[in-house]
């Protein structure tokens, strides 16, 4: 079946700083997407890529689908307090569309 | 917000019996899916489905069944409740397309099997 590994697990960096996290795929996407979850609540779409190669920019975030298609990472420059969450990262397959999840980077900030 | 509702939020059954648990959808989008969250395993799907009375199995569906009479609703079945399928369960929609395939989430119920 699809896998996606992500990484890190857990994150605990210092306000201001960049952070930085990927995922990567033993199969072939036509479709990365990257999710934002806090305590509580479901996830919530962040940024969503469509091409190999593709780079896209969400305020302080930046995320990029892999030229091989079975990557993709999502980076997060100058980090505040309230980017504290779980960050996951979800494929859509090529032969369908059930969409499969990593299993979260938790990010903390401390300020 | 996307039009999801989950219900019930939280619910405590006992081993043995059985649950349903309903998202409905306002948005008239096709694809609904079923996850489990669980820690240290992020979301896992359960069943999918891309249509009234279509659904499929996702990875982890052994113990559930789904239904999917209606466009807007997407009941999902626990026959037989066991102390592993303690969780929180998300319900998500999409409606696919060529330039878009984002899936929006529900809430979330806690579910607890005791």
């Amino acid at each position: 079946g699809q896998q996606l590994n992500q990484s890190p697990q857990s994150m605990f960096i210092q306000e201001g700083e960049d952070v930085s996290m990927n995922c990567t795929s033993s199969s072939i996407f036509n479709t990365w997407l990257w999710y934002k979850q806090e305590p509580g609540e479901g996830p919530v779409l962040l940024i969503a890529l469509y091409k190999a190669g593709e780079l896209t920019s969400n305020g302080r975030l930046t995320a990029q689908f892999g030229i091989t298609r079975k990557d993709s990472f999502l980076n997060i420059s100058a980090s505040i307090p309230s980017d504290v969450g779980i960050y996951f990262c979800a494929g859509q397959g090529v032969w369908n569309n059930d969409m499969r999840f990593g299993a979260g980077t938790r990010l903390t900030v401390k300020p | 917000d996307a039009g999801i509702t989950q219900s019930p939020r939280h619910k405590v059954t006992e081993t043995g019996t059985p649950v349903t648990l309903r998202c409905h959808q306002t948005e008239n989008h096709r694809y609904m899916y079923w996850y489990r969250q669980d820690p240290g395993h992020g979301l896992r799907l359960i069943h999918y489905s891309y249509g009234v009375k279509d659904t499929d199995k996702g990875e982890v569906s052994d113990g559930y069944s789904v239904s999917r009479s209606k466009t807007e609703d997407f009941l999902l079945t626990l026959e037989s409740a066991t102390s592993s399928q303690t969780s929180v369960y998300f319900c998500a929609i999409s409606e696919p397309g060529q330039l878009n395939t984002e899936a929006f989430f529900g809430q979330g119920t806690r579910l607890t099997v005791v």
